[in-house]
């Protein structure tokens, strides 16, 4: 079975600052996938980054930067110079790998609640 | 990016009535559609997982009767909440695969609210 455990609940920084957010997994998959997405208060979900399992490579993306390490089970999200705009709650979740493109169902964590403190 | 658009974003209904949602993929079309729902503060739990032309797949504990779904279209995916009481008040959310290599879309969600 499938799990993705976000152990922080809620974070809270002051602007500028650097925060990382937790992310590790549980598959007996060899091929999956894991993603990140932003849920502002509005409630759509807003997609981030996909990362299949055997690109182990770090991707940085402005001031996003993702951290993959397959030998702890981890992805996790970093947000540098943090913005009030960046307040929101943030999903890692993870996919089996089915289908070529590891678009099916998901699997969410918990979430973790961001909060940038201007 | 692709657009998929839900319908209503809130709705709030008598307990006892029933409460259709749309899920639309606007500028694609959808061989697969997902339903979820999220409680309050809580994660995304996936519902079922809807086929274009077949039946739905639902997760384990997930009522059929309770949260109809059909899927006529490439385009559109409704879920049907019957008989709705107190307890399926939440917010329900549906993604979109479009048939490339892309990432699943969601929409914007619907809040249901049974009084």
């Amino acid at each position: 079975a499938q799990k993705v455990t976000q152990a922080q609940t809620e974070i809270s920084v002051v602007e500028k600052e650097d925060v990382t957010l937790d992310c590790v997994y549980e598959t007996r998959d060899t091929t999956y996938y894991l993603f990140w997405y932003k849920q502002p208060p509005s409630g759509e979900l807003v997609f981030l980054i996909r990362r299949n399992s055997f690109d182990e490579q770090n991707e940085i993306s402005g001031r996003y930067s993702w951290n993959f390490q397959k030998s702890t089970s981890s992805f996790n999200f970093t947000i540098t110079a943090s913005q009030v705009v960046d307040s929101a709650v943030y999903f890692c979740a993870l996919s089996e790998g089915i289908s070529n493109f590891g678009n099916e169902k998901l699997t969410f964590g918990t979430g973790t609640r961001l909060t940038i403190i201007p | 990016g692709a657009v998929v658009s839900q319908h209503p974003s809130r709705v709030i209904c008598k307990s006892g009535t029933s409460v259709k949602i749309e899920c639309r993929s606007l500028d694609f079309q959808a061989t697969t559609m997902f339903w979820y729902r999220q409680f309050p503060k809580q994660s995304l739990m996936l519902m079922a997982t809807s086929n274009e032309g077949s039946k739905a797949t639902y997760e384990q504990g997930v009522e059929k009767d309770k949260f109809l779904i059909n899927h006529a279209s490439l385009t559109l995916s409704t879920l049907t909440v019957t008989s709705a009481h107190p307890e399926d008040s939440s917010f329900y959310i549906c993604s979109a695969l479009k048939s490339q290599n892309t990432e699943a879309f969601f929409g914007q969600g619907t809040r249901l609210t049974v009084v």
